[in-house]
């Protein structure tokens, strides 16, 4: 049972163009919603996080909506780079089983940036 | 700042033999896990610590055994390697047990080969 649902699987997008990601999830218990970036040959690393009592939250290019009624969130890069070409994992957390919070993952989504 | 530590960083193993990855943070953090990455998959939580002493089974535990060693490190064993354990195999830190704010710091991985 996948609970946290990303789109799409890969994306290809021209240099200055805007990149979206998409995540639907099925807990209404989850309540954290960060975002990882996974450059080739390296671990993800924290990108963007939001809770769900903020509808949007924008670090530079970077932006995250998100849409508690329609339990959805997206990932929006803006003036897309090829240096941000990586893949892109969603996630979600929510207490579980005592007190440690674990985290779980979207499949990913492979973003490559043209120049 | 090393941060997370894997070693090894790859490694070609047959059928049957045993292994044990390491893992050390120097961030003092709490919590420690252990994750697989698999083309498509995501990243599926195998086993986590959420203090020194104690481990429990995450979504994919089959084939693996743990041991939290002190609050630095978190080894992760396969008995007797099988084919369909080839991945890579992320190890991930995190601070405050009892708050989901805190985003996980993964290592770079173990790339695992098993013929």
């Amino acid at each position: 049972q996948q609970q946290v649902k990303q789109s799409p699987q890969s994306l290809i997008v021209q240099k200055g163009g805007i990149s979206i990601i998409n995540c639907a999830y099925e807990n209404t218990a989850f309540d954290y919603f960060p975002w990882y970036q996974q450059f080739p040959g390296k671990g993800p690393a924290l990108l963007i996080a939001i809770r769900p009592d903020v509808s949007e939250k924008k670090e530079g290019r970077f932006t995250i909506s998100f849409n508690k009624s329609a339990k959805q969130f997206s990932l929006h890069i803006m003036d897309s780079q090829p240096g941000d070409s990586a893949t892109y994992f969603c996630a979600a957390s929510r207490r579980s089983g005592g007190s440690n919070y674990k985290l779980t993952f979207g499949k990913g989504t492979l973003l490559t940036v043209n120049p | 700042n090393a941060g997370v530590t894997q070693t090894p960083k790859f490694q070609v193993l047959k059928t049957g033999q045993s292994m044990t990855l390491q893992c050390a943070q120097d961030m003092n953090h709490n919590s420690m896990y252990w994750y697989r990455q698999d083309p498509g998959m995501g990243l599926r939580l195998i086993y986590y610590s959420a203090s020194e002493g104690t481990t429990d089974k995450g979504e994919v535990p089959n084939g693996y055994n743990v041991s939290r060693l002190n609050k630095r490190e978190f080894s992760l064993r396969l008995e007797s390697a099988a084919p369909s354990q080839t991945s890579v195999y992320f190890c991930a830190s995190k601070d405050r047990l009892y708050n989901s704010n805190q985003p996980q710091h993964f290592g770079d991985g173990t790339r695992l080969s098993i013929l």
